[in-house]
């Protein structure tokens, strides 16, 4: 079946540090990939997606290419910030599923001043 | 506004009690989920409804059942509650097969 695997948490940086999330992914075909992003205290938001091989999906600093050949949609930011403190989820929607969503683990990113 | 709305947002309660957690969505849309999510950020889809009709229902004991009385609501009702339903729950919604789900707060649901 299909399935996401994401790097284990939880991740310490400094302010303005580089960060990097790795995710990849097992599934038919090819699927939608996202990374939502849960806050303190709140329910998941979408952060980014992409929907089809070498897409660039981007949004408040962060980045993440879908990659076919490696099966991966690592996620990136140039310069973290306390604010971006949070559990980051990668999720996959395969092409075929409906609205199914398979999400990864979650990982707590935690960015000290 | 808010789009996806729970309540409660705390839940304590005693093992073998019967609750219920209601969901609203004023976004539209056709299609309503369930997920807990355990201690450990984990997060499971429980149920999807579409139009009022159930499409997902993964292995979730049968104390637990949904309810969706229009689009705009989904409800779950929890008979004999047990220590391991400790959990988060998160309602969401979507449009159709629109990639994006849109999460509630989610309701802290402590059983004692």
């Amino acid at each position: 079946g299909d399935s996401v695997t994401q790097m284990e948490g939880p991740v310490t940086l400094s302010e303005e540090a580089f960060l990097t999330i790795n995710c990849t992914y097992t599934a038919t075909g090819y699927p939608s990939l996202f990374w939502y992003v849960q806050y303190p205290g709140e329910g998941l938001q979408l952060l980014l997606k992409a929907t089809k091989a070498d897409d660039k999906g981007s949004n408040k600093g962060f980045e993440a290419t879908y990659r076919k050949e490696t099966t991966s949609f690592h996620l990136e930011k140039g310069s973290v910030q306390v604010s971006d403190s949070a559990v980051y989820f990668c999720a996959l929607k395969p092409l075929t599923s409906g609205s199914r969503l398979t999400f990864g683990e979650g990982t707590q990113l935690t960015v000290n001043p | 506004d808010t789009a996806v709305s729970q309540t409660p947002k705390y839940l304590v309660t005693q093992m073998g009690n019967d609750k219920s957690i209601k969901c609203e969505q004023n976004l539209g849309h056709d299609t309503m989920y369930w997920y807990k999510q355990d201690s450990k950020k984990f997060l499971k889809i429980m149920f999807s409804y579409n139009n009022k009709e159930l499409i997902i229902n993964e292995t979730v004991p049968n104390r637990f059942s949904p309810k969706s009385p229009d689009k705009a609501h989904l409800n779950l009702h929890i008979n004999s509650l047990e220590l391991g339903d400790s959990a988060v729950y998160f309602c969401a919604s979507s449009q159709g097969g629109s990639h994006e789900q849109f999460f509630g707060p989610g309701t802290r649901l402590t059983v004692l």
